[in-house]
């Protein structure tokens, strides 16, 4: 019954690892989004989805790529993981014009 | 960069009583805008909306108030539970965008 699920929910890895966060959404919208919660909370838009087209990609190391399979489904994926990458990674999603669902946060952790 | 709201306050309120959360958004074409509730390990959930048509909506205990004049946005909590404890968060929608823009929240704490 899960409207915005992501996995894993906790990452701890390495510096310099690859690593994948998996998100899907059965609330059948057309838009996707990833966002990144820093320490200080504040929750900083990084990239969209439009029916499976990039739509909004901010100031991003091109290390974070992100993937859309089909329009239910918004992937992210890390490469070459720093310290500054540990946060808390949200997707969601939107009918557009509307608000956005939350999932409940992938924190990832880079040692 | 763009931004809504500049800081993370912090708003103590006793059990009962009102609560009023502030927010100032950037974009003055902005023509919808939401407030979030984010609870400790979880993700920021829906709590209202309201368009630029409009200057006041009112929900469950809740009210958003809108004034374009100057740009800010409030929401008022009635009769404050402790279960109202979270973080909350104003974000704004420019028209034409698929981007929502958030400001940095609000912690709001319930006194018993």
């Amino acid at each position: 019954d899960t409207a915005v699920s992501q996995t894993p929910k906790y990452l701890v890895t390495q510096m310099g690892n690859d690593k994948s966060i998996k998100c899907e959404q059965n609330l059948g919208h057309d838009t996707m989004y990833w966002y990144k919660q820093d320490s200080k909370k504040f929750l900083k838009i990084m990239f969209s989805y439009n029916n499976k087209e990039l739509i909004i990609n901010e100031t991003v190391p091109n290390r974070f790529s992100p993937k859309s399979p089909d329009k239910a489904h918004l992937n992210l994926h890390i490469n070459s993981l720093e310290l500054g990458d540990s946060a808390v990674y949200f997707c969601a999603s939107s009918r557009t014009g509307n608000e956005l669902f939350f999932g409940e946060g992938s924190r990832l952790t880079v040692l | 960069g763009e931004s809504v709201g500049l800081h993370l306050p912090t708003l103590s309120v006793q059990e009962g009583d009102n609560s009023i959360i502030n927010c100032a958004y950037s974009n003055s074409a902005s023509d919808y805008f939401i407030w979030y509730k984010q609870e400790s390990g979880k993700g920021p959930q829906f709590i209202i909306d309201i368009r630029s048509n409009m200057d006041k909506r009112q929900g469950q205990r809740v009210t958003v108030l809108l004034n374009k004049t100057v740009k800010h946005l409030s929401l008022q909590i009635a009769a404050t539970q402790p279960g109202d404890s979270a973080v909350y968060f104003c974000a704004e929608n420019p028209p034409g965008t698929y981007k929502y823009i958030f400001g940095t929240g609000t912690r709001l704490k319930v006194l018993a």
